[in-house]
């Protein structure tokens, strides 16, 4: 199975900064069917990216996903308040589809 | 709206079963798949299986195939997750979430289901 590895683990910043997330796969990841999901503590995660850069109707375009192959990224280009959370990335393109351990943003 | 509503919170014995369900609305039930995915507490995500509701075509994670059961009852539009001996390391929550084509992400995702397992 491919395995994703996120870095950091933790990212300390404050609301305004500009985040960027690595997410990093142990192979191709096929037609860059990745995505990027945020997690806030007691809820559900929810779908951010897919496609590698593509956003869902409602997601703000403080949000936007790059890369292809092995190395993909989630950048935020100004944080708000609401984006301190845990943030996780999928490959889909092969199963079975797995997950990265989740980087958690907080504020510094 | 596309909505994926899961069965409450559960509080279980070691050795007990238990089947939680995951009622859909909004959509076709049966052209969808729908995935299951574990946290464990104050850990990340975990892909369980995946069953396609139109003729019941499950596939499991390997390291959870043989440990629990995915099922779906088209009639009433619900998918369940089902344990026949719970251990403590079944403590977790646990997600259902549409998939948008097999090869796909998931776009929607339940509320979660909260199991416990303590003696």
């Amino acid at each position: 199975e491919i395995v994703l590895t996120q870095s950091p683990g933790t990212l300390s910043l404050s609301p305004g900064e500009r985040a960027t997330l690595s997410c990093r796969a142990s192979q191709s990841v096929s037609s860059s069917y990745l995505a990027w999901y945020q997690q806030k503590p007691g809820q559900a995660p929810r779908l951010l990216i897919y496609g590698a850069s593509s956003r869902p109707t409602g997601i703000p375009d403080r949000f936007s996903g790059s890369g292809s192959g092995t190395d993909f990224t989630l950048t935020i280009t100004r944080l708000e308040p609401e984006d301190f959370a845990v943030y996780y990335c999928q490959q889909y393109g092969t199963s079975p589809q797995t997950f990265g351990q989740g980087t958690k943003v907080e504020i510094k | 709206e596309v909505q994926l509503v899961q069965s409450g919170a559960e509080v279980k014995k070691p050795g007990e079963s238990l089947k939680i369900s995951c009622k859909v609305s909004g959509y076709s039930f049966t052209t969808y798949w729908i995935d299951w995915v574990r946290q464990m507490p104050g850990k990340g995500l975990e892909w369980m299986g995946i069953i396609y509701p139109g003729d019941s075509d499950t596939r499991y994670s390997p390291s959870f195939r043989g440990q629990v059961t995915i099922s779906a009852d088209k009639s009433i539009t619900t998918s369940y997750l089902q344990w026949s001996s719970l251990k403590a390391s079944d403590t977790a929550v646990y997600y259902c979430a549409r998939r948008t084509t097999f090869y796909g992400h998931n776009d929607y995702w339940g509320q979660g289901t909260l199991v416990t397992v303590s003696s």
